[in-house]
């Protein structure tokens, strides 16, 4: 069965302290991997895909990678507003359905 | 802006007492979701349409039903809500040749009394 952890479930920072947030995966025949941001009460906002292990893709402060079994969303020196649930969701095959994480609720403290 | 719409935002309904959310979108995607997502937990697929090709998950309960009128506009229709549907419903947008880049709407969250 297809399987996406996301750790940890809560992660605080001090604003300027970097960290990292891990999404691991246990899916055949991954078509992509993509990144997502949840702000409370609003709907998820698309943040990055990756296709392949080795890939990575930046902004701003955020930067994702991805390897055969598991990707990374580094934070660089964070700030208050970069405060949300960060949700990570695959694709396989050649169907529509993502199948999303629980999600690591990232608070950034002032 | 393009964006994803969602009608109402908040929605308070009996138990048993059939209710209807809406979506509207101005980004002219072809692909529309329905989600369910409940507290701290990951979003849920209830079904989707390719077009007006509809889509159903094997677990989506039988009480979930959908419409799509037409290419702008879908509806979420819940037949005999019960307490357990109490949840945010999320409506999505994408490209058929991007599944992986949804926008979503702000969401319509649903009580059941």
């Amino acid at each position: 069965e297809d399987q996406v952890t996301q750790s940890p479930e809560a992660l605080r920072l001090q604003e300027g302290e970097s960290s990292s947030l891990n999404c691991s995966y246990t899916v055949s025949g991954l078509r992509g991997l993509f990144w997502y941001r949840q702000d409370p009460g609003k709907g998820p906002e698309f943040l990055f895909t990756l296709y392949s292990a080795g890939e990575e893709k930046e902004k701003e402060r955020l930067k994702a990678t991805l390897t055969k079994k598991e990707s990374f969303l580094h934070i660089t020196a964070p700030k208050p507003e970069d405060s949300a649930t960060y949700l990570c969701a695959v694709l396989k095959g050649s169907n529509y359905k993502l199948t999303f994480g629980k999600g690591t609720l990232l608070t950034v403290n002032p | 802006d393009a964006m994803v719409i969602q009608n109402p935002r908040y929605q308070v309904t009996q138990f048993g007492k059939p209710v209807t959310l809406s979506c509207s979108q101005t980004l002219n995607h072809n692909v529309m979701y329905w989600y369910q997502q409940k507290s701290s937990q990951a979003p849920k697929l209830l079904f989707h349409y390719y077009d007006k090709d509809f889509n159903n998950e094997a677990d989506t309960p039988d009480n979930f039903q959908s419409r799509r009128p037409n290419t702008s506009f879908c509806f979420l229709d819940i037949r005999s809500p019960g307490l357990g549907d109490a949840a945010m419903y999320l409506c999505a947008t994408s490209r058929q040749n991007r599944v992986g880049e949804q926008y979503f709407g702000p969401g319509t969250r649903l009580t059941v009394t």
